[in-house]
């Protein structure tokens, strides 16, 4: 159980174009969905925590309208990353949570933006 | 503070041996402690996780000890094995009670370790 899928598991895009990637919480109802960064050899960086149905929270440093964050159902979160330029190309990670601790991470989507 | 330290940064341990990684917190509203084994390429999973209530916990091959008083804890791999190479990320939380919703978890900056055979 807990299983957390992301798609796509790579994406390369052109700089300026937009990407979307989806969050899946696949046998149980997330109540939030965490968006995370990761740079190569660092450690994860939350980017924005999201719960269905209301607007995401962003860490400080994110920009709000450059990472669009969409949690429209208790299994599906978006995160939707506008004008990307090569900057912006990392490993993306989400997780799911039903409430209280527990965290189930997907197994992240690799952005390169040429 | 929010800070979670971690080391070491990387270790090397013979198969077999024992595989020690420690962290350490400043903010004593921290309950939740849970360490994550993420592999190249893929989402950290979570491998075992402790409260402060308890000094010690154990599943198969992994344990946590928990010290309160010195704001630390670690993670002990025993009998370590080549499969175990990966990338260890400690963590920590609070509860902040937002009517169910999950808590933030703040990562240690991991400990790349390689297990040789």
């Amino acid at each position: 159980g807990a299983v957390v899928s992301q798609h796509p598991s790579w994406v390369i895009c052109k700089s300026g174009t937009s990407v979307k990637i989806e969050c899946r919480s696949l046998d149980f109802q997330a109540t939030t969905m965490f968006w995370y960064r990761q740079f190569p050899k660092q450690s994860l960086m939350l980017m924005a925590t999201s719960n269905e149905g209301s607007k995401a929270t962003y860490e400080q440093g994110v920009e709000k309208d450059k990472f669009l964050i969409n949690h429209a159902s208790l299994t599906l979160s978006t995160l939707t990353v506008t004008s990307a330029h090569p900057e912006d190309s990392s490993f993306y990670i989400c997780s799911a949570s039903l409430s209280g601790d527990t965290q189930y991470f997907g197994p992240g989507t690799r952005l390169t933006v040429l | 503070q929010q800070q979670v330290k971690q080391s070491p940064q990387s270790l090397i341990v013979q198969k077999g041996g024992i595989s020690i990684i420690n962290c350490a917190y400043e903010n004593t509203a921290f309950d939740y402690f849970p360490w994550y084994q993420q592999f190249p390429g893929k989402g950290p999973a979570l491998l075992i996780a402790i409260r402060p209530d308890v000094s010690e916990k154990k599943e198969g091959r992994f344990t946590i000890s928990f010290n309160k008083s010195a704001k630390q804890f670690s993670l002990h791999i025993m009998d370590s094995q080549p499969g175990d190479s990966a990338t260890y990320f400690c963590a920590a939380s609070m509860t902040m009670n937002y009517g169910g919703a999950t808590n933030k978890l703040i990562f240690g900056t991991g400990t790349l370790l390689a297990v040789q055979p």
